[in-house]
């Protein structure tokens, strides 16, 4: 497995304002994704960022709105931009190790609240 | 569209039931992922399953990888509090690319009541 952070928890941010979440990992990984789960919900896909490449966004999501970056292959940070109190969710990293085939491991998540 | 329908969606029982989550779709997946999630936290991998027809097992847990691998279970026995949480599938398909995607399904809230 690995052990997965992200930086903030939570936040509350107010309408217009952008916020940046980090993504760490404690080993090198080359697939990293972005999710989005409303509270008690099911996961929604954003992007997959891997490392080397521009991230592939998912139907309904744009670079514009939720850029991505992947500086290594241990980091990447998610921005919401303009925000509107539709953003409002819980965001989570995740990870593929390499040689795991399509396992998944997830960071804890990132709760936010826009007002 | 692929879609991965799971049911119930949510789950309220007593210590010591039995239960069980399904996950069905009409696409056919590589493998298929079952997760746990509590409050607060990122979902946990519980297990993969790979093969038409595999059952695996965790302590009181039982998965099931459909024949046609279009579809999964997963059977908890005697409940307990612990158990507690958000059960999702996942389904990944391979992609020309060499990659994967992977669709999850809308999740089972369960409640185990002492």
């Amino acid at each position: 497995s690995a052990v997965i952070s992200q930086k903030p928890s939570r936040d509350i941010c107010q309408r217009g304002t952008s916020l940046t979440i980090q993504c760490q990992v404690d080993s090198q990984v080359t697939m990293m994704f972005w999710y989005r789960q409303q509270p008690g919900q099911s996961l929604t896909l954003i992007a997959t960022a891997n490392q080397g490449s521009e991230a592939t966004y998912e139907s309904g999501f744009v670079i514009d709105k939720f850029p991505i970056s992947r500086p290594n292959l241990t980091f990447s940070t998610l921005t919401v931009s303009n925000m509107s109190p539709e953003d409002s969710s819980i965001y989570l990293c995740s990870v593929v190790l390499p040689g795991q085939g399509d396992e998944q491991y997830f960071g804890p998540g990132t709760r936010l609240t826009v007002t | 569209t692929q879609l991965l329908e799971q049911s119930p969606q949510f789950l309220s029982i007593q210590e010591g039931e039995n239960l069980t989550v399904y996950c069905n779709s009409s696409s056919v997946f590589s493998s298929l992922q079952w997760y746990r999630q509590e409050p607060g936290e990122g979902p946990v991998l519980l297990v993969t399953v790979v093969t038409g027809g595999e059952v695996k097992k965790l302590k009181r847990l039982t998965f099931q990888f459909g024949d046609a691998r279009k579809d999964s279970s997963l059977h908890i026995t005697a409940a307990q509090p612990g158990d507690t949480g958000l059960y999702l599938c996942a389904g990944a398909t391979l992609l020309n690319t060499g990659g994967f995607k992977t669709i999850f399904g809308a999740g089972t809230r369960l409640f185990v009541k002492a």
